[in-house]
Order: structure tokens, then C-alpha cells, then sequence
């Protein structure tokens, strides 16, 4: 079966100008997890929804940030006004259940490296 | 809050040599404890994992235990190969399931 999907691959912007990043999650997995991977660092979490609504989003750096899942399955994370800093690779995972302390495992996908001139 | 500290890499190993990757956690409760990988060119990966104290998580010839009364997780393999090489991340999960990983460990194993 197919996994995570993350589009684009790659995504290169201007200072200043807004994007939006695409999560396909594996079928029928209800939790889905953003997290973001500067260079160097390991990941750090943004955002979880359990279905259609966020769950946590205490990761969002700022009002800039902003993440959307409206039926359930595809995520869109959007930001607007990039700034150089927002420059990382933004993951996306997803598990079955979710908020079960780990017990089910979340399945990454190859990530969305965003590069803000 | 909750965090993990691992030992900074990169580490450069002959092949079939042990390897040992320190982990040490800081959490309230009792986290579920994880090793992901990422091999060059792919996503992240789930290795192994602990979900209670003194549980030993295996796969593929790693090993790592949990042990609550020094807060480690301490990766392991006892002959490590070339196709080992990549960046390996210590992490936990907190109550709300995020995941809060260590900074990644580079391990390169020479032929």
C-alpha cells in the first residue's frame, strides 16, 4: 500500500511570499502530524489533528503558520509572509489512532524541503 | 519540559565493529521511547521502540533498553555493517503523542 505522500518535493520562494505544503496520509489513518526539520536538528512537532480538527498545534511558531484538514485525510500546512528562517525540511506523518502515548506508530513522509530566498 | 539529549556524532566506525549510541531523557509520566533512522535519501523511519520501563525494543540487530533509574535508551548493535550508515534520532512521545526527538547521531561505518 502506498505511504505517506508529501508535495511538493521541493519548494523554493521569495521573502515574503505565501505557500502551501500537501500531506497525503496512509488510507484510513485518522491522526496526522506535522513537524518541521532545520538543518543539523532532529524534527519538531507543529501540529496534530485527529480527524478533521487540531488536536495540538502548540508547535506553530507564530500566527504565520496555519494548518488545515478539512475531510479528514489530505493536510495542508500554509505560511504566510515566509522569512528566511522558515527555511527546513517540513515532514508530515500520520498513524492509525493517535494520542495513545505512543503506541501506535506514526509512518514519516520524505518531507517538503521549503528554501526562502 | 520534555526533552532528549544524544551524543553528537558524526561517529566513524570500521564495519563489524560495536556500536553505541548514547540517549538520555527528561519527562514526567512514563513516555513511550523510540530510535528512528534516516537513511541517505529517505524519510524517517521507526527502528525500534520501548513503551514501559525495562522493555528492550530490537530490529535488525539493534537493541536498546529502557531504563527509567538512569533515564536511558542507549542504542546498541553488536556488529554494525556499511548499510548501517546514516543519521539515527532518539525520541519519545509525551501524552498527547507528539513526538520529541534528539538532535540525530551521523554514524558512518568505513568498509
Amino acid at each position: 500500500g502506498a505511504g505517506v505522500s508529501q508535495t511538493p518535493s521541493n519548494k523554493v520562494t521569495e521573502k515574503g511570499k505565501y505557500v502551501e505544503l500537501r500531506c497525503d496520509p496512509i488510507s484510513g489513518h485518522t491522526a496526522l502530524y506535522w513537524y518541521r526539520q532545520s538543518l543539523g536538528q532532529g524534527p519538531e512537532f507543529l501540529i496534530y489533528f485527529q480527524g478533521t480538527g487540531a488536536a495540538d498545534d502548540s508547535g506553530l511558531p507564530n500566527d504565520r503558520f496555519f494548518a488545515v484538514r478539512p475531510e479528514g485525510s489530505v493536510s495542508t500546512l500554509k505560511i504566510q509572509r515566509t522569512e528566511r528562517g522558515d527555511s527546513a525540511v517540513y515532514l508530515c506523518a500520520s498513524s492509525l489512532l493517535g494520542g495513545i502515548e505512543g503506541r501506535n506508530e506514526q509512518f514519516f513522509g520524505p518531507g517538503t524541503r521549503l528554501t526562502v530566498l | 519540559g520534555n526533552s532528549v539529549t544524544q551524543m553528537e556524532g558524526p561517529v566513524t566506525l570500521s564495519e563489524e565493529a560495536f556500536l553505541t549510541i548514547n540517549c538520555t531523557y527528561t519527562a514526567t509520566g512514563y513516555p513511550s521511547l523510540f530510535w528512528y533512522v534516516q537513511y541517505p535519501g529517505e524519510g524517517l523511519q521507526l527502528l525500534l521502540k520501548a513503551t514501559k520501563a525495562d522493555d528492550k525494543g530490537s530490529n535488525k540487530g539493534f537493541e536498546a533498553t529502557y531504563r527509567k533509574e538512569t533515564t536511558s535508551f542507549h542504542l546498541e548493535k553488536g556488529s554494525v555493517q556499511v548499510s548501517d550508515s546514516a543519521v539515527y534520532f532518539c525520541a519519545l512521545s509525551d501524552p498527547n503523542d507528539k513526538i520529541i526527538f534528539g538532535k540525530g547521531t551521523r554514524l558512518h561505518i568505513l568498509p
